[in-house]
C-alpha cells in the first residue's frame, strides 16, 4: 500500500461549485499534514496545514481523521485560478522535514 | 519572506556531461536543505537531505557518487548531476528549511533535459 494515496483526477467543476478531495495515508506515525498546490511545470506551494480540529482559511477547509486516517480539503465557491493539482503532503515529524507526497489530484475550474 | 531560488530553471545537456544546480534562501538561514526529484505524473520524490556543514543524507537508491550535494552555507546548497544520462531527465525542486518551524519553502525548479 502507498504511504499516500489519492485520486488523481481530474475533477472538471465548474465556476462556484464546491469540490472535495480525499487522501489516506498508511504510517499511523505520520505527525504532520499539509496541502500543497502545485501548478504546472512549477514547484509546489504551501496551501494550508491542516489539524486534527480541522482548520479554514477563506473558502479552503482541510479536515483531519486520525482514526481512518485520512485527511479531506473542501474548496466553496470554485474559481479559475484554483485550477492546479492538489497534492496530500505528510511528514513523521523532527526537524528533519520527510515530507511524504502524494501523486496529487487535478482540478479544472471552467467559465 | 521566505524565499528560495534555484538556477539554473531549465538546462540542456548532453549525455555524459555533469550540470550544477544551485538553490539559495534568499531572505533566511536554512539549517536543511532538500533536493526533490519529480518525473512526469509521478510525485516528488525526496533524493537526499543536506545540512550546512555536513555529508548529505541519500534516500535509498539515489546513487551519492552520481548525485553530488554541498551544503557549504546557511543560504547554499548544490546538486551536481554527475555523468548525466536521458534517464536522469526531471524536474529538479529544492526546498530549505530553516526558523523555528519545520515548514518547507521550495525552489522554483530546474528543468533537466539530458540529449
Amino acid at each position: 500500500r502507498k504511504e499516500v494515496e489519492q485520486d488523481p483526477g481530474p475533477f472538471n467543476v465548474p465556476e462556484g461549485a464546491t469540490v472535495a478531495f480525499n487522501c489516506t495515508y498508511s504510517n499511523s506515525a505520520s505527525q504532520s499534514f499539509f496541502w500543497y498546490r502545485q501548478d504546472c511545470r512549477k514547484e509546489p506551494k504551501l496551501l494550508m496545514s491542516v489539524y486534527s480540529s480541522g482548520n479554514e482559511d477563506g473558502r479552503f477547509t482541510a479536515q483531519l481523521n486520525r482514526a481512518s486516517q485520512y485527511i479531506s480539503l473542501l474548496i466553496r465557491d470554485s474559481k479559475l485560478s484554483d485550477s492546479a493539482t492538489y497534492l496530500c503532503v505528510l511528514n513523521y515529524g523532527g526537524s528533519q522535514g520527510n515530507l511524504i507526497f502524494g501523486k496529487g489530484t487535478k482540478l479544472s475550474v471552467k467559465p | 519572506g521566505a524565499v528560495v531560488s534555484q538556477h539554473p530553471s531549465w538546462v540542456i545537456c548532453k549525455s555524459g556531461t555533469s550540470v550544477k544546480i544551485e538553490c539559495r534562501s534568499l531572505d533566511f538561514q536554512a539549517t536543511t536543505m532538500f533536493w526533490y526529484r519529480q518525473f512526469p505524473k509521478q510525485s516528488l520524490m525526496l533524493m537526499a537531505t543536506s545540512n550546512e556543514g555536513s555529508k548529505a543524507t541519500y534516500e535509498q537508491g539515489v546513487e551519492k557518487d552520481k548525485f553530488l550535494i554541498n551544503h557549504a552555507s546557511l543560504t547554499l546548497s548544490t546538486l551536481t548531476v554527475t555523468s548525466a544520462h536521458p534517464e536522469d531527465s526531471s524536474f529538479y525542486i529544492c526546498s530549505a528549511q530553516g526558523g523555528l518551524g519545520y515548514e518547507q519553502y521550495f525552489g522554483p525548479g530546474t528543468r533537466l533535459t539530458v540529449t
